[in-house]
C-alpha cells in the first residue's frame, strides 16, 4: 500500500522569507501525481500545487513551487516570500494513475512569523 | 465557483445516539469521499461512493455507514457514536477520470464532539 510521511510536524517562517516543507512517498507505481493542499486555520481545505509523475519540470504556482525528485521519492513544497496568509496545515497527497483514491500525509502545520 | 457543503461546522452528540452527517456537491462529480481528521495521522478514509446507491470500503470503515440515494449527496452515519469518533470529518468530491492530474474539492468540515 502506498504511503505518505511529512517528518516536520510544526515549522516556522519569517515573514518574506523562504521555507520548504518535505514529503516522502513510497510506491511501486510508476505513474501516480503529487498534491500540496492548505488548510488555513477553520477554514476550507484548497489545492496548492500539483505534479504529474511522467513530468520532470517541476510544477510551480506564483510562491509555490516544489521540487519533485522521482528517483528518490520525494516532493518537497517550498514557499517563497512567505506571507501571513500562508500560516495553515499542509497536506502532502498521493494518487496513482488509474485510481480515485488519494493518501494523505499526516500534515505539518506551518506558522509564519511578523 | 464549485462548492462542496457539510450541514453543520459544530455537532454535539451524547453516547449511543445515531448521528447524521451530511455533505451535497454542486459539480456533477461522481466521485464523494468521507474522512476522519485527527492530529498526526491527516486524512483517513472512511467511505468512498463512485455512484448512487455504490460505496466501498475505506481505511477505517468499523463504527460507520453511509448513504448515497442522489448523485449529489452522500451522508455519513455513525449508528451508535461514542467517544472516539470525536473528530474532525471532511467530506470531498472528485469527478470519475481515472488518469489525470484532478483534484479533490473539499467542504468545510464537521468537528464533532461525543460526550
Amino acid at each position: 500500500a502506498q504511503t505518505v510521511t511529512q517528518s516536520q510536524p510544526e515549522m516556522s517562517v519569517q515573514e518574506a522569507e523562504t521555507v520548504t516543507l518535505s514529503c516522502t512517498y513510497d510506491t511501486s507505481e510508476s505513474d501516480y501525481y503529487l498534491f500540496w493542499y492548505k488548510q488555513p486555520p477553520s477554514r476550507q481545505m484548497i489545492l496548492v500545487i500539483r505534479q504529474e509523475a511522467y513530468k520532470q519540470q517541476n510544477a510551480t504556482e506564483n510562491r509555490f513551487s516544489v521540487n519533485f525528485q522521482k528517483a528518490a521519492k520525494s516532493f518537497s513544497l517550498k514557499i517563497s516570500d512567505s506571507q501571513l496568509g500562508d500560516a495553515a496545515m499542509y497536506f502532502c497527497a498521493y494518487r496513482r494513475d488509474y485510481g480515485q483514491n488519494f493518501v494523505f500525509g499526516p500534515g505539518t502545520r506551518l506558522s509564519v512569523l511578523p | 465557483d464549485v462548492k462542496v457543503t457539510q450541514s453543520s461546522r459544530y455537532l454535539v452528540k451524547r453516547t449511543g445516539e445515531k448521528v447524521f452527517l451530511e455533505c451535497v456537491q454542486d459539480m456533477d462529480h461522481e466521485n464523494m469521499f468521507w474522512y476522519r481528521q485527527d492530529p498526526g495521522l491527516g486524512l483517513r478514509l472512511i467511505y468512498f461512493s463512485y455512484d448512487v446507491k455504490m460505496k466501498e470500503k475505506g481505511d477505517i470503515p468499523e463504527g460507520y455507514s453511509v448513504s448515497r440515494e442522489k448523485k449529489e449527496r452522500f451522508s455519513l452515519i455513525l449508528e451508535s457514536a461514542s467517544t472516539n469518533q470525536t473528530s474532525m470529518y471532511l467530506c470531498a468530491s472528485t469527478p470519475m477520470r481515472w488518469t489525470g492530474a484532478h483534484e479533490q474539492y473539499f467542504g468545510p468540515g464537521t468537528r464533532l464532539t461525543v460526550t
